[in-house]
C-alpha cells in the first residue's frame, strides 16, 4: 500500500542555525498534512498543518512547505533551539477523520551547542 | 489539566499472559484510538472508537482487543501476548473523528516487551 516516509532518519544542526527535515509522500489523494512533534518519553504533538490547495504555510519560527509535483513536504523551523530535539514525522489524510491518517517513521533531530 | 494518562509507562511480560494497558481521557472526547510504534514504521493504528460501544478495527488489529464501556476509558487488553507484540504504544483521543488529525491529544505512551 501507499505510505509516508522520510529522506533521512536523523539531523544534526548547530543551535542557531535552521533546520530542514523532509518527507516523501506517494498518495495523490492525500489532501491534508500534519507534523508532529514527538520528545523523549513524551506522545506526539501537533506542530502545524496544511492542506492541499495551499504551498506554504508558517507558523511560529515554523513553515511547512509543500510541493505536489514531486509529492514532497518539509518542514522548515528557524534559529534551531535546544528544545526543538525530538523526533519529528509527518502525517497524511485521506477522507477527512482522523480514523484515514498514515504516519511517516520520523526523522531524529538533535541540536548541538 | 487536559491530558490522556496511559498505564503503565513500562511492562515487561512473558509470552501468553493475559494483560491490559488502560487510557483515560479528562476531555469528554468522543474518539479515541490505539497506535503501536515501531522503529522504521511509524505509528499504525490498531483499534479506534467512534463513540462509547462503538469500535473498530484499525491496520493492525490481531493480537488486540479493546472495549469502550465508558467515554473517558479505552483499554488495549492482549490476550495472549507474543514476542512481536512488543512495542511502544500511544492512545490518542480528539473531540470527535470528525477532526483531521490535527486535534489529536496522545498520551506518553506505553513501552511493552514481551520474552
Amino acid at each position: 500500500g501507499e505510505s509516508v516516509g522520510l529522506h533521512l532518519p536523523t539531523l544534526s544542526v548547530q543551535e542557531g542555525d535552521n533546520s530542514i527535515i523532509n518527507c516523501a509522500y506517494s498518495n495523490s489523494a492525500s489532501d491534508y498534512f500534519i507534523w508532529y512533534k514527538q520528545e523523549s518519553g513524551k506522545g506526539p504533538q501537533f506542530i502545524i498543518d496544511i492542506r492541499s490547495n495551499m504551498d506554504k504555510r508558517q507558523g511560529q519560527r515554523v513553515t511547512v512547505l509543500l510541493n505536489k509535483t514531486v509529492k514532497h513536504l518539509s518542514l522548515q523551523i528557524a534559529a534551531t533551539q535546544p528544545g526543538d530535539s525530538a523526533v519529528y514525522f509527518c502525517a497524511e489524510n485521506i477522507g477527512g477523520s482522523a480514523r484515514q491518517l498514515t504516519f511517516g517513521s520520523g526523522t531524529q533531530l538533535t541540536v548541538l551547542p | 489539566e487536559a491530558q490522556v494518562t496511559q498505564n503503565p509507562r513500562y511492562l515487561i511480560t512473558v509470552t501468553g499472559k493475559k494483560l491490559t494497558v488502560t487510557c483515560s481521557q479528562n476531555m469528554n472526547h468522543e474518539y479515541m484510538s490505539w497506535y503501536r510504534q515501531d522503529p522504521g514504521l511509524g505509528l499504525r493504528q490498531i483499534y479506534y472508537s467512534m463513540n462509547v460501544e462503538v469500535t473498530d478495527k484499525g491496520d493492525v488489529p490481531e493480537g488486540y482487543k479493546v472495549s469502550r464501556k465508558e467515554k473517558r476509558n479505552f483499554p488495549l487488553i492482549l490476550e495472549s501476548p507474543s514476542p512481536n507484540q512488543t512495542s511502544l504504544y500511544f492512545c490518542a483521543s480528539s473531540l470527535s473523528a470528525g477532526g483531521r488529525g490535527e486535534k489529536l491529544f496522545f498520551g506518553s505512551g506505553t513501552q511493552l516487551s514481551v520474552l
